[in-house]
């Protein structure tokens, strides 16, 4: 079957390190994986996805890796700050038309003034 | 910035009662869903819709939820006879591809 997993369940970090959040996946044929923040009270936020035909993809102090052969998914966040505090997701599209995302458990990145 | 919006924020039922989820997903975008988190668990997909029906859905989408869009701005998640396993953060989102945008979400609490 499909799963979508995170390796830590909590993270806690110094502000303005960087912090690097896992995700294992056992879907092999999925084409497209997303990662969102979630703040308390809200839904989740887009922060930047991948397609199965890349392994890297950069943003503005985000970067995720995707390595295919572990099946392995990872958010490096840049000089974290407070308002990264939030739990994160990892989300994957399986390629087989279907519209519908699969969402890991959730990792909670907790930064420390 | 368009976001997706969802009412109420908060909503107390008795077992039984019908509920209804109401959702305004970004003005352009054609595909929409549903999905639902229990508190402290995975956020878990109901409902795909596009083309004004469903596309696909979970098998937690059964006979007692519905999926409705009214006209052309709303998107309406209804459940017939709520259960006290409903209870749960219930979130409208919408897209035109990949990338799905999601609602802040409506609180379910079934009594």
């Amino acid at each position: 079957g499909e799963s979508v997993g995170l390796h830590l369940p909590t993270l806690s970090v110094q502000e303005g390190d960087n912090s690097i959040i896992n995700c294992a996946y056992s879907n092999s044929a999925s084409d497209y994986f997303i990662w969102y923040k979630q703040e308390s009270g809200k839904g989740p936020q887009f922060i930047i996805d991948i397609r199965s035909n890349m392994d890297k993809r950069q943003g503005q102090r985000v970067t995720v890796l995707l390595n295919k052969t572990v099946k392995h998914l990872s958010l490096q966040i840049a000089a974290t700050q407070p308002g990264d505090s939030a739990v994160y997701f990892c989300a994957e599209k399986p390629l087989d038309g279907s519209e519908k995302l699969v969402f890991g458990k959730g990792m909670k990145l907790t930064v420390n003034p | 910035e368009p976001e997706v919006t969802q009412t109420p924020s908060h909503q107390v039922t008795q077992m039984g009662q019908e509920v209804i989820l109401r959702c305004v997903p970004i003005s352009n975008h054609l595909y929409f869903y549903w999905y639902r988190q229990i508190l402290g668990q995975k956020v878990e997909f109901l409902v795909s819709f596009y083309n004004n029906e469903i596309s696909e859905k979970s098998e937690i989408f059964d006979d007692q939820f519905s999926v409705e869009r009214p006209d052309g701005s709303n998107f309406t998640l209804k459940i017939r006879s709520t259960k006290l396993e409903d209870s749960a953060m219930y979130f409208c989102a919408s897209s035109n591809r990949d990338e799905q945008y999601f609602g802040p979400g409506t609180r379910l609490t079934v009594t």
